[in-house]
């Protein structure tokens, strides 16, 4: 759905741990995610995306986990850092286009 | 490669006046997107240019107006400023449409 929100959810994690945040989408028709990282004063910085045709991508310390079937898109974060600590937004977009429909974003925060 | 280069970095306007931002996307890329975020409807879709063509809008007043240049940059312009105008302009671009989004760090318009 549109992003919408000024009041973010927050997931607390200590450092080392795994992280799971987590986004549900609206488009059945979103054929292609992405999940971007924001930090303060920054613009979101890519992190991994995810086409529909596959269910699981791996990349470096990162899994995006994509459930159709729920309209459910999780990052998994490995390890957590204090350098992790941002603002996580999923987005999706059909049609081949760079029309990306943002989540309103969850704060992930890492504590030593 | 550098990235998405955004300027200026931050602007002051009054009410009633025009701005224009500018975007030079990384090399290569020519596809070039617009954002607004705002901490009350997050990140919203502006427009795609691609090959000097609008190729998407996001629901903007007219006053939102794009281009993009042969050699790919892009300019946005907002007219008639409001101040409900007031935002992070985010850039982004990717090779072609469809693919990787890469944002800028963005222009921080005031409104007053």
């Amino acid at each position: 759905g549109e992003s919408v929100g000024l009041h973010l959810p927050t997931l607390s994690v200590q450092e080392g741990d795994n992280s799971i945040i987590n986004c549900a989408y609206s488009n059945s028709a979103s054929d292609y995610f992405i999940w971007y990282k924001q930090e303060s004063g920054k613009g979101p910085q890519f992190i991994i995306d995810i086409r529909s045709n596959m269910d699981k991508r791996q990349g470096q310390r990162v899994t995006v986990l994509l459930n159709k079937t729920v309209k459910h898109l999780s990052l998994q974060i490995a390890a957590t850092q204090p350098g992790d600590s941002a603002v996580y937004f999923c987005a999706e977009s059909s049609g081949g286009y760079n029309k990306l429909i943002f989540g309103a974003g969850t704060r992930l925060a890492v504590h030593p | 490669k550098a990235g998405v280069t955004q300027t200026p970095r931050y602007l002051i306007k009054t009410r009633g006046q025009q701005v224009t931002l500018s975007c030079s996307p990384i090399s290569g890329h020519r596809s070039v997107s617009w954002y607004q975020q705002t901490p009350g409807q997050g990140l919203q879709f502006l427009f795609e240019y691609f090959s000097e063509t609008q190729r998407n809008k996001g629901n903007f007043p007219g006053r939102f107006s794009g281009r993009q240049f042969s050699n790919s940059r892009s300019e946005m312009n907002v007219s008639t400023l409001e101040l409900g105008d007031s935002a992070l302009y985010l850039c982004a671009s990717s090779e072609r449409q469809g693919e990787k989004l890469f944002f800028g760090s963005g222009t921080q318009l005031s409104v007053l």
